[in-house]
This record gives C-alpha cells, structure tokens and sequence, in this order.
C-alpha cells in the first residue's frame, strides 16, 4: 500500500517562496499508471487541485496558479516537490500531496498533509 | 468559491438515509465521471466512490453514488455515528484539465 508523507517549513513570509516536498514509500514512483499531485485545502476556498507531474517530468498545472507553481521530482529519492512562488495570506492552506489515476484523475491515495502559513 | 455546488451541511438519525447533491456543468459532471471522498476530522480525504458509483475494497455497501446529466449524489443508508464527517465530489474538468472539487458537505449524526 503506497504511503505518502509531505515535509515542509510551516511558516512563509509574503512575497517569499513556499517549498514542499512529498516523499512515496511503499509503492513506485516510477509507475506508469499514475501522476504525483499537489491539492491543498483551505478555509475559504475548500479543496483545490494544484498540478501534477508523471515521472517523465512532464507537468499539469491548474490555470489558477499556473504563473507561480512549478512541480517537479526525483525519482532516484522517490520524491516529488510544490514550489509556489510570490505567496500571501490567501496561499495559507494544508497541502496534500497525492496519487493520481491517468484515467479519470482519481486521488487514490493521499498524504496526511502539511499546514504552511504565510505571514511576517 | 468552488466549481463543484455542494450543500454546506446535512443531518440525520443513526440508522437513517442520507443523500449528498452535487451540481456542475458540461465541461465537468456532464462529460466525466464523479469522485466522492470523505474527510473524518482532522484526517486527510479518503477515496469513498469513483468512477459515479464504484466502491474502493474496504468501504461499505452502505454507501453509493450516481449521476445525471450535470448532477450527482452520494447515498449513506444505515447511517452509524463514525459516518460524521466532510464529503467532497470531484470530477475531471475539460476546461482546467485537472480535477475540480465541489464546497463539502459536513454530515452531522444527530
């Protein structure tokens, strides 16, 4: 059963960058049937699917943020990472990182999530 | 605001039915299939139903889903008291090309 586990800084100051990173035990990243995705959940504005990324290193970005997200990953480390760039107050939000079926874009498996604030 | 409408909450009885709605439009409900998942507090969403009314293993019979037109549903019968938590619908959305979800449903056992 493929486990998935965010680690980033909790605490961004505006206008800075925000980093996190998933790392996938348990299961292959190198799977073909499925992308790696960023969702991140708010209070305001509920869940919100941010992008994802095959292991190719091709990427996906919702049109929302796709200004300022860049999703990458590494294979050899089984880890996949968010960088947001420019944040504010409205980017304060739990990310989850996820697995996600190539047919249909179901997250079949989730991580626990990791609160990232943004303030001075 | 999010793409997916979804009552803010709902409640019932132990043992009673519940049904979730879920609307959207052609270029997300219409054209694809629905994905329900469940949110206990303080835990991460979990994959209840996909593909309108398919059961991963493990989850209950108990629980179903369906689709019409740009509209879905998500059924609780026999509701038990660890069934209160968050609902969320979500489907493929040709115009973002990813997923959208809807608000959430918080179901109360009253």
């Amino acid at each position: 059963q493929v486990q998935l586990q965010e680690s980033g800084p909790g605490l961004v100051k505006p206008s800075q960058t925000l980093s996190v990173t998933c790392t996938v035990s348990r299961g292959s990243i190198n799977s073909g049937s499925y992308y790696w995705s960023w969702i991140r959940q708010t209070a305001g504005k509920g869940l919100e699917w941010i992008g994802r990324i095959y292991t190719s290193g091709s990427t996906i970005y919702n049109p929302s943020l796709k200004s300022r997200v860049t999703i990458s990953i590494d294979t050899a480390k089984k880890q996949f990472s968010l960088r947001l760039t420019s944040v504010t107050a409205a980017d304060t939000a739990v990310y989850y990182c996820a697995r996600m079926t190539m047919v249909r874009g179901i997250f079949d498996y989730w991580g626990q999530g990791t609160l990232v604030t943004v303030s001075s | 605001q999010s793409v997916l409408s979804q009552p803010p909450s709902a409640s019932e009885t132990p043992g009673q039915r519940v049904t979730i709605s879920c609307s959207g439009s052609n270029s997300n409900i219409g054209s694809n299939t629905v994905t329900w998942y469940q949110q206990l507090p303080g835990t991460a969403p979990k994959l209840l139903i996909h593909s309108n009314n398919q059961r991963p293993s493990g989850v209950p019979d108990r629980f179903s889903g369906s689709k019409s037109g740009t509209s879905a549903s998500l059924a609780i019968s026999g509701l038990q008291s660890e069934d209160e938590a968050d609902y969320y619908c979500a489907a493929w959305d040709d115009s973002v090309n990813g997923p959208v979800f809807g608000g959430g449903t918080k179901l109360t056992v009253l």
